[in-house]
């Protein structure tokens, strides 16, 4: 069974406006993390933001948040004032446990931004 | 602080022929991964060593791959004999306590290995 969906393949943005990228997951383990990776054409995986399934509030890191929602399982990333540059492919991906290191990671969903 | 390094970035060969892949993680670093990303997919996990210790390799192929990290530093992944199938992209990373600890236990990515099998 699938750990990690995203189930958009590809979204389209304007430049300067919001985007929301979808994931949920799976799991019975209470202790978990959530991570969001942006992968540019060089390759290189960049590390986003980070949630941890204890973590009272919605974890930020400048213009990324994530709408951590428990219940529902989904940790959707959102983009504010997007930029040419965030276009890339973006992973969602989940670490279960306290024992393992191991990110499980979604499909991806590819971001294009428009001027 | 140099990041993860890998070698070569890219690398052709042809089917039968044997490849390496070489990772220097992030100095202290304990944990090293290898992760295997076919195009347009997300990456999916090799092995997972902490330290020198291969903790993790449910998934690796080995029939014909196989890994080491001799001194518990960098590591090398090894294709013998390559498939047309091989070709992807090869991904290394490493974090600090094996995501334990006060850290969010992100893992730091190298550029990747893109392999061509023909």
């Amino acid at each position: 069974a699938q750990k990690i969906t995203q189930t958009q393949p590809g979204m389209f943005v304007q430049e300067k406006e919001a985007v929301t990228l979808d994931c949920t997951y799976d799991t019975s383990d209470p202790s978990y993390g959530l991570f969001w990776y942006k992968q540019p054409s060089s390759g290189e995986m960049i590390f986003l933001i980070y949630q941890g399934s204890y973590d009272q509030q919605n974890a930020t890191e400048g213009r990324y948040s994530l709408n951590f929602q428990k219940a529902r399982k989904s940790a959707n990333l959102v983009i504010s004032a997007s930029q040419l540059g965030d276009s890339a492919m973006y992973f969602c991906a989940m670490r279960e446990g306290s024992n393992t290191g191991k990110l499980i990671f979604g499909q991806g969903t590819t971001l294009q931004v428009k001027p | 602080e140099a990041g993860v390094v890998q070698s070569p970035r890219y690398k052709i060969i042809e089917k039968k022929q044997p490849v390496a892949f070489w990772c220097n993680p992030i100095s202290g670093h304990n944990t090293l991964y290898w992760y295997l990303q076919n195009l347009g997919q997300g990456p999916e996990l090799l092995i997972r060593y902490e330290n020198e210790e291969a903790v993790d390799d449910s998934q690796l192929p080995k029939d014909r791959f196989s890994a080491e990290r001799l001194k518990g530093v960098d590591s090398t992944l090894k294709i013998q004999p390559a498939e047309l199938g091989d070709s992807a992209v090869y991904l290394c990373a490493s974090s600090l306590d094996g995501g334990l600890g006060l850290n969010t236990g992100e893992l730091f990515f190298g550029e990747g290995s893109r392999l061509t099998v023909l």
